[in-house]
Parts: structure tokens; C-alpha cells; sequence
């Protein structure tokens, strides 16, 4: 069975600009993630949804991100515009319940210049 | 405030050596605690988790609420255990979500 799946790899975008991360969560896991690792900082939790609902969003740093997941299938990160603090690495993870086991993407490396 | 704490950015041990990766939390109720693991070139991974109480890889960890720790421990290391380790915690009835330390780059050499 295929993990949680995240798309681009590594995006390079100029500040002001758009980007939009993509998250396919494991089939069935109602539960989805998104944390970012901004260099040299500890892994931050940013929101969660349960299915298309967003549960948490306490994450967000603010309103140039915004989060959707229609359907309750896959996940998409907007940052619009971005800024140079932004420049990170993005990880999903799903779950079947609240308090399971935790799945994790391989992120996407987001570099804003 | 919801804290995790990991002292240590780099632990360098030789092969055999015991090794203990320290994290030590800030949380007012009773919290869920996890050690996460990245091996090199591969995504992050639950090592363990305190309530299940598991030995994975040899590896143990003891919630100590007095202290507020969850060290991560293992008699023996080895070469395949360098990795980064993140400690992390999750807040009661708050959906699962992970607050996570700085982690620890574990280096064990031959």
C-alpha cells in the first residue's frame, strides 16, 4: 500500500509569488496533518483536518495560508504570496483516528528567494 | 506552554555504547509522548509511543511526570541506529496534533 504521498519534492520559487503543496493522504485515514520544519527550528504543527473539516488550524502563522481539502480526500497548502520565512520543509501525515499512529510524507522543500 | 525540550542537537556515541537521547517536556495535564525517527534519506517514522510501553530496535523510553522526561534509551548502539530523533508530545483532546522538540542527531560510530 502506498504512504502518504506529497507533491512537488522541492519547489524554488521568487518571494511574492505563488505555490500550492499537495498532500494524498493513506487511503482511508480521515485524519490529515500539515507541519513545516523552518531551518534550524523544531517541526510545527500547522493544522489538522478531519476529513474536509478543519479541526485545528491554531498552526497557521497567517491569512497567505490557506488549506482546503474537498472531498476529504487529498489536501492542498496555498502560500500566496510568499515570503522568504516561509522557505521550509512541508509534511503531511495522516491518521485513522485522532490518537493513531501518526504517517508522514517525505515533505516538500519549499525555497523561497 | 506546550513544550518539548531536547537538549542535545548532536549525540556522537561508538558502536556498543549505551546511548541516551534526553527530552524533558512542559505540559500541564497528562500528555501522550512519542519518539519520532528519520533515517537518512527516508521520511519521519514512530519509533515509539510511552503507552505502549514497547521495546522497538532496543530501544525503551520511561515517562518520568516528576521529572517531566521521556528519555530515550538503548543499552547497545549501533551503526544503523544513526538517524535524527524527534520527541515529541500530544495534548490532551486536541485531535492528535504533535508539538514536537528540535531533535537529536544520533551519530554512532564504527
Amino acid at each position: 500500500e502506498a504512504g502518504v504521498t506529497q507533491f512537488p519534492s522541492h519547489s524554488v520559487i521568487e518571494k511574492g509569488q505563488t505555490v500550492t503543496l499537495r498532500c494524498d493522504p493513506i487511503s482511508g485515514h480521515d485524519n490529515l496533518y500539515w507541519y513545516r520544519r523552518v531551518m534550524g527550528k523544531e517541526i510545527k504543527f500547522l493544522l489538522h483536518f478531519v476529513k474536509e473539516s478543519k479541526q485545528d488550524e491554531s498552526g497557521m502563522p497567517n491569512n497567505r495560508f490557506l488549506a482546503e481539502r474537498t472531498g476529504g480526500t487529498y489536501s492542498t497548502l496555498k502560500v500566496q504570496p510568499a515570503e522568504l520565512e516561509d522557505s521550509g520543509v512541508y509534511f503531511c501525515a495522516s491518521s485513522q483516528g485522532p490518537a493513531g499512529e501518526q504517517y508522514f510524507g517525505p515533505g516538500t522543500r519549499l525555497t523561497v528567494t | 506552554a506546550q513544550r518539548v525540550t531536547q537538549p542535545e542537537k548532536l549525540l556522537s556515541v561508538f558502536k556498543g555504547a549505551p546511548v541516551e537521547l534526553k527530552c524533558n517536556y512542559s505540559y500541564s495535564g497528562s500528555p501522550e509522548l512519542f519518539w519520532y525517527v528519520q533515517y537518512s534519506r527516508q521520511r519521519l517514522q514512530l519509533l515509539l509511543r510511552h503507552i505502549s510501553r514497547e521495546s522497538i530496535k532496543g530501544f525503551t523510553a520511561d515517562l518520568n511526570k516528576g521529572e517531566t522526561s521521556f528519555h530515550l534509551k538503548k543499552p547497545f548502539a549501533q551503526e544503523e541506529d544513526s538517524a535524527m530523533y524527534y520527541c515529541a508530545l500530544s495534548p490532551y483532546n486536541q485531535g492528535g496534533k504533535l508539538i514536537f522538540g528540535q531533535g537529536t542527531e544520533l551519530s554512532v560510530k564504527p
